[in-house]
């Protein structure tokens, strides 16, 4: 039973349009939640994270919203660039667990 | 500074033979993971170190996999007698501390293990 869900395997976006790339969860003792950016032939890198305690997480141009009651977030991408064309995954974990959760991850690709 | 590295970045190993597959993490990160990550799948957690210290391994698949970090920095993850199942991409990661506590994790570029 998968506790974080990407359900859209795969989203395509015009150059200088927003992407939002969705991401729920099952489990109510998450605390952080992050989402990460992977190129092929390369680990995931780390793009951004946002604390339970808030809403909303902004660096650049990708923001992370996070609502609890929905036990949704998204990471919106503003404006969309072709170097942005990668899988996304996003991952959570809380209390005192070590490791993170990742979802299937989704596919985005930015047409020029 | 240099990331997380890992050895082999390929390895295609004959079914019943044991692999060693080794982490060097980013210097001075006291916490370092193994994920294995199948194709189409998100990095699936198999066990993580604090220090030397074996925190968790409730991700290991069965007794035939094993993890150890001696010295609190370079890790083995070693798997024996492979089986055609365990051929997947498996990942390392390391970081300063809990990832429930906010603590990103980074990557390396991971091991593709192929058993034939």
């Amino acid at each position: 039973d998968q506790q974080v869900k990407q359900n859209s395997p795969s989203l395509s976006v015009q150059e200088g349009r927003i992407s939002i790339l969705n991401c729920d969860y099952t489990n109510s003792m998450f605390d952080y939640f992050l989402w990460y950016k992977k190129y092929p032939a390369e680990g995931p890198t780390f793009l951004i994270s946002i604390s339970s305690i808030k809403d909303k997480n902004e660096d650049g141009r990708f923001t992370v919203f996070l609502n609890k009651s929905a036990k949704h977030l998204s990471l919106h991408i503003v404006p969309s660039q072709p170097g942005d064309s990668a899988v996304y995954f996003c991952a959570a974990s809380g209390g005192s667990q070590g490791n993170l959760i990742f979802g299937k991850g989704t596919k985005l690709s930015v047409k020029p | 500074g240099a990331g997380v590295s890992q050895s082999p970045r390929y390895k295609v190993t004959k079914r019943g033979q044991d692999v060693a597959l080794r982490c060097d993490p980013i210097s001075g990160h006291v916490s370092l993971y193994w994920y294995r990550q199948a194709l189409g799948q998100g990095p699936e957690f198999l066990t993580y170190f604090n220090y030397e210290a074996q925190q968790d391994k409730s991700g290991l698949p069965n007794d035939r996999f094993s993890a150890e970090r001696p010295e609190g920095s370079i890790s083995t993850l070693t798997i024996q007698r492979t089986e055609q199942r365990d051929s997947a991409m498996y990942r390392c990661a390391s970081s300063d501390g809990l990832a429930g506590q906010g603590y990103e994790q980074y990557f390396g570029p991971g091991t593709r293990l192929t058993v034939t």
